[in-house]
């Protein structure tokens, strides 16, 4: 198994422009989550999903989509990027109602000049 | 939303001495986790706790929950070079709620 996976692991961005994170889990997780983490601010949460078709705010969901159209796939889409977006982003994925079972990707880090 | 708060934020510690880090939340969990990050990598899970007052170790780490349910400690004990990155706690405030997590304790290890 894989585990969870996130494409690009480094992204350099111009203030505006839109970019899509990959995030994949071979797991078989209803849940899947998008933190951000940024210094001395620990992880937050973005957006998350408790299956195909379904989707939910997280603490700082502003300025940022996602969809879930298949079990594997939970993609975080930046419509037009900002420099306050410059962090590293996670995925994670879990299995529905088994807090113990969460397992993050590595990470993307991202840049917004 | 809900909010754990750590501490210490961060630690310099000499190689062979024995730490010690807490978590507390304002209100009940029912799960508490904590996770280890090493530089550039994502958070990995080191201790899962269930139920208030239990105890659990693995390996140098003991983690406690707290007979509150409102707070969890983690130590790590003889403390090796490897051990430095950030620690954090998380917890679902419900069953099936998103992990929160706590701001994290960054542990540096002078050998």
């Amino acid at each position: 198994n894989a585990g969870v996976t996130q494409t690009p692991k480094f992204q350099v961005l111009k203030t505006g422009q839109s970019m899509t994170l990959q995030c994949a889990q071979d797991m078989n997780h209803e849940y899947m989550s998008w933190y951000r983490q940024d210094p001395g601010m620990g992880l937050r949460l973005i957006h998350y999903s408790v299956g195909a078709g379904i989707t939910d705010q997280g603490e700082v969901p502003n300025g940022y989509n996602v969809s879930r159209s298949t079990t594997e796939d939970f993609p975080l889409r930046l419509l037009s990027a900002a420099p306050s977006q410059t962090s590293v982003y996670f995925c994670a994925s879990r299995d529905y109602g088994a807090a113990d079972t969460q397992y993050f990707g590595p990470g993307t880090r991202l840049t917004v000049l | 939303g809900q909010q754990l708060n750590q501490s210490p934020q961060s630690m310099f510690i000499q190689e062979g001495e024995d730490v010690s880090m807490n978590c507390t939340s304002s209100s009940i969990f029912n799960t508490w986790l904590w996770y280890k990050q090493d530089p550039g990598e994502g958070p990995v899970l080191l201790i899962a706790l269930y139920k208030a007052g239990e105890l659990t170790s693995n390996g140098r780490l003991t983690a406690q929950f707290g007979i509150t349910r409102k707070d969890s400690f983690l130590n790590i004990s003889a403390s090796i070079p490897s051990d430095v990155g950030i620690y954090f706690c998380a917890g679902p405030s419900s069953g099936n709620t998103p992990l929160v997590f706590g701001k994290g304790t960054r542990l540096s290890v002078i050998a």
